[in-house]
This record gives structure tokens, C-alpha cells and sequence, in this order.
């Protein structure tokens, strides 16, 4: 099976402009979450979604959203830019069949390297 | 709320010596243990998981872990270390039923010196 893609891999914006993310998830895979890593603040919890729903969001701003669709794929949208939101956005996907998806192994795509001007 | 250090940042080793890469987590509930690897410019990769049973878990490339619930630690070993494995390590946990999301630490970056 083909394993998670992203795109693009790397992108530049500037600050005030938006942006959108791309994430395929494996074949069959229902859950989608979303990461953002950043050298101060480490791997940090976006949100995830299944079947179209929004189940959890972590503690960003709202101008962080995103949505899926109903072949799994997701997008993620960051507005209004700001220069703290250079980091790499890392997108995850699993089957979420196991003890309500606590278990399931989450496999990671390669990220988009976005950098903010 | 849940949370997991990593208490080095980087860890210098010889090849072909053993390493060590600790771990502490806090939870009040049952807790689902990861420990994930990122090689440069990639995505992570899982190495292994303990999610109830055998206190030891073995992963891919030769690493294991340990599920200690008095110490609440789950440090990774590897009993001889190749270049290969010069890679950043992350340890996780599951934020608990219903949350669906990982809470991750800071990151252990290995290299490995030949």
C-alpha cells in the first residue's frame, strides 16, 4: 500500500497571506490527524478527523482549520500568516478499529516544510 | 493533562555500543506508550508501542522498551548502536479514551560516531 502523501513538500508564504495543506491518507485509513513541529515547541497536536467529523482539536487559533473529505483525504488551512507559523506540518492517518482508535498504530507522512516571510 | 519527558536532548554513543533513551510519563489513567523515529527531512516512523501485557516491548531495527509503571518510564534500548540509527527519537503517549490524539516529548537526538 502506498503510505501517506502530502503536498506540497515545501512551500513559502508571506506574512497576512494563507495557505493550504494537502494529506492523503493510507488506503482504508478513516482517521486523520494533523501535527505542527517546531523547534521550540516539539510535536504539537492540530486536530483530527473521521468520517467528515472533527473529533479533537488541540490549543491553536482559530485561523488554524482544516476539514476531510469523503475519500478520507484532508486539507488544512492556516489565514492570516504569521511568521511563528514556519514549521514543518506533519499529517497522520490510522484505521481506527482498535479499542476506539487509542491503540491503532498512527502512520506519518513526510510533512510540508512551510516557511513564513 | 498528560505529559512526557524526555530527559536528553542528545545522546552522543560509539557504534556498536549500547544506548539508553529515557523516558517519564505522567497520567492518572492507562496509558498507551509509542516511541517514534525521524531521520532528516522525513516524517516519523513507528519503532514500537505498549499498549497492555509483556512489560517489554521489541520493536523494528533491534530496539525494545521498557514499561515501568512505578518509575511511569518507558526507555528505549538498543543493545549496539550503527550509523544508521543517527536519527531524532520521540517518545508518546495517548492523551487518554475519546481524545484521539498523541502527546509527545521533546525529542532525544542520537548520533551515533563511528
Amino acid at each position: 500500500k502506498a503510505g501517506v502523501t502530502q503536498t506540497p513538500r515545501y512551500l513559502i508564504k508571506t506574512r497576512g497571506q494563507q495557505v493550504t495543506l494537502s494529506c492523503s491518507p493510507i488506503s482504508g485509513h478513516r482517521s486523520v490527524s494533523w501535527y505542527q513541529q517546531t523547534p521550540g515547541q516539539g510535536l504539537q497536536f492540530l486536530f483530527e478527523y473521521f468520517s467528515e467529523t472533527q473529533r479533537n482539536k488541540g490549543n491553536f487559533p482559530g485561523r488554524f482549520s482544516g476539514r476531510q473529505f469523503s475519500n478520507s483525504r484532508s486539507e488544512m488551512n492556516v489565514s492570516t500568516l504569521e511568521l511563528g507559523d514556519s514549521a514543518l506540518y506533519l499529517c497522520a492517518s490510522r484505521t481506527d478499529e482498535l479499542a476506539g482508535g487509542r491503540a491503532d498504530t498512527q502512520y506519518f507522512g513526510p510533512g510540508t516544510r512551510l516557511t513564513v516571510l | 493533562a498528560q505529559s512526557v519527558t524526555q530527559l536528553d536532548s542528545q545522546v552522543p554513543v560509539f557504534e556498536e555500543a549500547p544506548v539508553e533513551l529515557r523516558c517519564n510519563y505522567s497520567s492518572s489513567v492507562s496509558v498507551y506508550l509509542f516511541w517514534y523515529v525521524q531521520y532528516p527531512n522525513q516524517g516519523l516512523q513507528l519503532l514500537l508501542k505498549y499498549l497492555s501485557g509483556s512489560t517489554l516491548v521489541k520493536g523494528i531495527n533491534g530496539f525494545e522498551a521498557e514499561f515501568n509503571k512505578s518509575q511511569t518510564s518507558f526507555h528505549l534500548r538498543k543493545p549496539s548502536v550503527h550509523i544508521s540509527d543517527t536519527a531524532e527519537y520521540f517518545c508518546a503517549s495517548d492523551s487518554g479514551a475519546g481524545s484521539y490524539q498523541l502527546t509527545f516529548g521533546k525529542g532525544t537526538k542520537l548520533s551515533v560516531i563511528p
